[in-house]
């Protein structure tokens, strides 16, 4: 099992903050890493793939970085609709495994 | 419209059965893999389980290991999830998510908006 640790799990912030979430492997996983946005009430969205891959529709202040066991994800400007929960998760192996989560509130 | 919308979720007692349901509509369904991901009130996202899109190969969380079938029907593009020996550690909304690619590393491009399973006496 991969183990994953993510942190801050609850991060305080202004609009128009940068804004860093890291994510920690137990192992090696190369790049086989994924972010999720999910608001209250609603399913995860996917914001990132391939650890640095913005999907398809997702805001350009978003990006990821990072590559075998150690990756952040970065808001650059936080916005008002940013206010919300993240994960991380694995797809290098099974289980596959997602981080902890982190809120991210206004300040 | 591409989509998946679950269904089959409610109030059961500790010990019972329940069948999710997740049909699948604007892509082709048998192409990818489909995997069940559920979310405990208050608590982060759980992995539970993952089918190939033959349905030749299943993966399962040990939480529910012996517990849970995944399974498929690519003619009616509905993935299943049989869910026996309920526990209240069980209670959580499940989601159904589509794999990204045919490719062994799949991430979630795609979730249902969930359906509620209430473990209770």
């Amino acid at each position: 099992v991969i183990w994953m640790t993510q942190s801050p799990s609850l991060l305080s912030a202004s609009t128009g903050d940068r804004v860093t979430i890291s994510c920690r492997m137990s192992q090696g996983i190369s790049s086989y890493l994924a972010w999720y946005q999910q608001k209250p009430g609603k399913a995860p969205e996917l914001l990132i793939y391939a650890a640095s891959t913005l999907q398809s529709g997702v805001p350009s202040r978003f990006s990821g970085s990072g590559s075998g066991t150690d990756f952040t994800l970065t808001i650059s400007c936080l916005q008002s609709e940013d206010f919300a929960t993240y994960y991380c998760q694995q797809y290098y192996s099974f289980p596959r495994t997602f981080g902890q989560g982190t809120k991210v509130e206004i300040k | 419209e591409v989509q998946l919308l679950e269904s089959g979720g409610g109030l059961v007692q500790p010990g019972g059965s329940l069948r999710l349901s997740c049909a699948a509509s604007g892509f082709t369904f048998s192409s990818y893999a489909m995997s069940w991901v559920r979310q405990a009130p208050g608590k982060g996202l759980e992995w539970v389980s993952a089918i190939s899109g033959s349905g030749g190969s299943t993966y399962y969380a040990d939480s529910v290991k012996g517990r849970f079938t995944i399974s498929r029907d690519n003619s009616k593009n509905t993935l299943y999830l049989q869910m026996n020996s309920l526990r209240a550690e069980d209670t959580a909304v499940y989601y159904c998510a589509k794999a990204s690619t045919v490719t062994p590393y799949w991430y979630f491009d795609l979730w249902g908006r969930g359906t509620l399973v209430t473990v209770s006496s």
